[in-house]
């Protein structure tokens, strides 16, 4: 069964400082990688996606995440967050050949100034 | 990427009673999810929404509890029925877009479902 692990439930970063988000997942076969974000009282927006290729892939809104099969991750990054960043970021896995998408607990990201 | 109107966007319910929420997508989509969000939690699946047949649940929901239709492409309505407040949620339409290793998932905005 597939399954995905954020080990952070809510992170707190200064406005300007740079952000690692934790994803680690578990699936048979190639994983396909998604993040998303959902802003209060919003829905989820995409923010990147990995299928293959170059393992740093880049998304919207400054973020990046990599890829390292060897441990099973796929974290989020930004190097200067912003305050509009504030927001609970999902990470969610499927893979070739299987439509469900299962999803992380989730992080709560809070910016103070 | 597709635009999915869901409806209604929030709702206060009583007890006892069934919800239907809608969602309808601006294109033409194969695959279709229902998810349900509790409150300060993740997403779980409910179910793949089948046009032309029944939807395939998840272990832990049942057809009778969620009744989902799929008439077209383009629509699908999940009902929340008996309610109490533990369906208390937010449930969301998905759709899955392209094919091949260049899909992604769009998500409506969501129904709040409060239960009284």
């Amino acid at each position: 069964a597939q399954s995905v692990t954020q080990p952070d439930i809510h992170i707190t970063v200064s406005e300007g400082a740079s952000l690692e988000l934790r994803c680690n997942y578990s699936y048979g076969a190639t994983p396909y990688l998604f993040w998303y974000v959902q802003s209060p009282g919003q829905g989820l927006q995409l923010l990147l996606k990995y299928f293959s290729g170059d393992t740093l892939v880049q998304g919207i809104k400054g973020f990046e995440a990599e890829f390292k099969r060897s441990q099973s991750s796929f974290n989020l990054r930004k190097p200067s967050v912003h305050w509009s960043d504030a927001a609970e970021y999902f990470c969610a896995v499927s893979g070739f050949g299987n439509e469900k998408l299962t999803f992380g607990t989730g992080t709560r990201l809070t910016i103070i100034p | 990427s597709a635009v999915i109107s869901q409806k209604p966007s929030r709702d206060i319910c009583q007890r006892g009673t069934s919800l239907t929420i809608q969602c309808q997508v601006d294109s033409q989509v194969t695959m279709m999810f229902w998810y349900r969000q509790q409150p300060g939690q993740s997403l779980t699946l409910i179910a793949t929404a089948n046009q032309g047949s029944e939807a395939t649940y998840e272990s832990g929901f049942v057809i009778d509890k969620f009744p989902i239709s799929r008439p077209n492409l383009t629509f699908s309505t999940l009902t929340v029925s008996n309610m109490s407040p533990e369906d208390s949620s937010i449930y969301l339409c998905s759709v899955r877009e392209g094919t091949g290793g260049g899909y992604g998932y769009t998500f409506g905005s969501g129904t709040r479902l409060t239960v009284v």
